[in-house]
């Protein structure tokens, strides 16, 4: 929504340049993780998602890479661009579980 | 185009004033959730269903009741809103295997201000 911004972290990229934003969960029972990017005025959108029998998923432009051993997964954005501005949000869902946690999410400012 | 849609889109009530928010996927997903956006504090889940009356609690269920009478359906339900569930509501659709989660497909949104 158009005021989900507040009060988030922000990482500030150039044009061109590789992002990183990172997310610690916090249940060791999940197993299953998420990416979702989120637009001013819009609803989440599928970004690329990861299972805890890998370390490592690549889409376009994108990577997901999760350590199950601290508890933290992170999304890599190549040459990112003006229209990946936007805030990041990742998800868990524990083993066995229908419910999803998310994060509060990141917001990642491009600069042209 | 496979969709998840929510209506209305923006609602203004009142206190105690019922209202019904409509979700509708045509994505024949088995699984189907409302999530509620605050500020600082991302997505929370309201209620959830596996299937066709099969729902259950979120981790913020107070205050809201679902229905599950339609695979593609989903109404949430605000039998007496008050001025803490102004918020942004989101309803999420994904396929269930029953055994694995997987992505979720989220609407638009509804953003309902209670006075």
């Amino acid at each position: 929504g158009e005021n989900v911004g507040l009060h988030l972290p922000t990482l500030s990229v150039q044009e061109g340049d590789n992002s990183i934003i990172n997310c610690a969960y916090s249940n060791s029972a999940s197993d299953y993780f998420i990416w979702y990017k989120q637009e001013s005025g819009k609803g989440p959108q599928f970004i690329i998602d990861i299972r805890s029998n890998m370390d490592k998923r690549q889409g376009q432009r994108v990577t997901v890479l999760l350590n199950k051993t601290v508890k933290h997964l992170s999304l890599q954005i190549a040459a990112t661009q003006p229209g990946d501005s936007a805030v990041y949000f990742c998800a868990e869902n524990p083993h066995n579980f229908n419910k999803f946690y998310f994060g509060s999410g990141t917001k990642l400012n491009v600069k042209p | 185009e496979a969709q998840v849609t929510q209506n209305p889109r923006y609602l203004i009530t009142v206190t105690g004033k019922k209202l019904t928010v409509t979700c509708s996927q045509n994505m024949n997903h088995e699984y189907m959730s409302w999530y509620r956006q605050d500020p600082g504090l991302g997505l929370r889940q309201i209620y959830y269903s596996m299937n066709v009356e099969v729902t259950d609690k979120g981790d913020v269920p107070e205050g809201y009741k679902v229905s599950r009478k339609e695979k593609r359906n989903f109404p949430l339900i605000l039998e007496s809103p008050s001025p803490n569930q102004t918020s942004l509501y989101f309803c999420a659709s994904s396929f269930s295997s029953g055994r694995m989660a997987y992505e979720q497909y989220f609407g638009p949104g509804t953003r309902l201000t209670v006075t």
